[in-house]
């Protein structure tokens, strides 16, 4: 258990809708990062909070946001979802965004977009 | 632009030695890690380095060459449950990770 959790485990909805993934990360820890990884595929960074500003992007759809709160939990809002959306979405957690910067991860939610 | 190279997929044999090879290039390096996943689970941490050589943990290894931009990580005394996908990462000049696609390992009886 690495101390990260991600609520729901599993989320099937239709294209179109909106969804919320939400992430709790490891005590202590100030920074949360989101990624996607499609069926067989890489994980792909999609953005990074560190204490509650954002900190990086990377290949995020303008349908995706999220935030960190100021206990530090982060949520990922993905809308007007599509069929390529359906993926496993893991968040993961780090101290701080410097060196030896090893990142803990949740066990995902698995969006599945009918 | 800034890139990791993995192999798709290697096959070995129980109780074999695998190597995994990555190279990179990127826009300044603090480091690199090796991160282990199963399918449909989490990538757990195996090691980091960021000096040039060797570093040895239990039947996993991992080796650095900055000047070539290479690691490796070397797997010894394979066993069934090393059956993983195993990914390279970069931390660049920004402190960001940079992720390969990874490598998936199947081990065979």
């Amino acid at each position: 258990d690495s101390g990260v959790t991600q609520t729901p485990k599993h989320l099937i909805t239709a294209t179109g809708q909106r969804v919320t993934l939400r992430c709790s990360p490891r005590s202590g820890d100030l920074s949360v990062y989101w990624y996607q990884q499609s069926l067989d595929q890489g994980l792909q960074f999609l953005i990074q909070y560190y204490n509650g500003e954002e900190r990086a992007k990377g290949n995020i759809l303008e349908r995706f946001s999220a935030q960190q709160f100021p206990d530090l939990h982060s949520e990922l809002n993905l809308s007007s979802l599509e069929l390529g959306d359906s993926a496993l979405y893991f968040c993961a957690s780090s101290h701080n965004p410097g060196l030896d910067n090893e990142q803990f991860f949740g066990p995902g939610t698995r969006l599945t977009v009918l | 632009g800034q890139n990791i190279d993995q192999p798709t997929e290697m096959t070995a044999t129980e109780g074999a030695i695998v190597q995994i090879n990555c190279t990179y290039q990127t826009s300044g390096f603090n480091g690199l890690f090796w991160y282990q996943q199963h399918a449909g689970e989490a990538p757990t941490f195996l090691s980091y380095n960021v000096l040039d050589g060797l570093e040895e943990k239990g039947r996993f290894s991992s080796f650095l060459s900055r000047s070539k931009g290479y690691s490796y990580l070397l797997l010894k005394e394979l066993q069934m449950k090393d059956s993983a996908s195993y990914l390279c990462a970069v931390l660049d000049s920004n402190y960001q990770l940079i992720w390969g696609a990874g490598t998936k390992l199947i081990i065979k009886p």
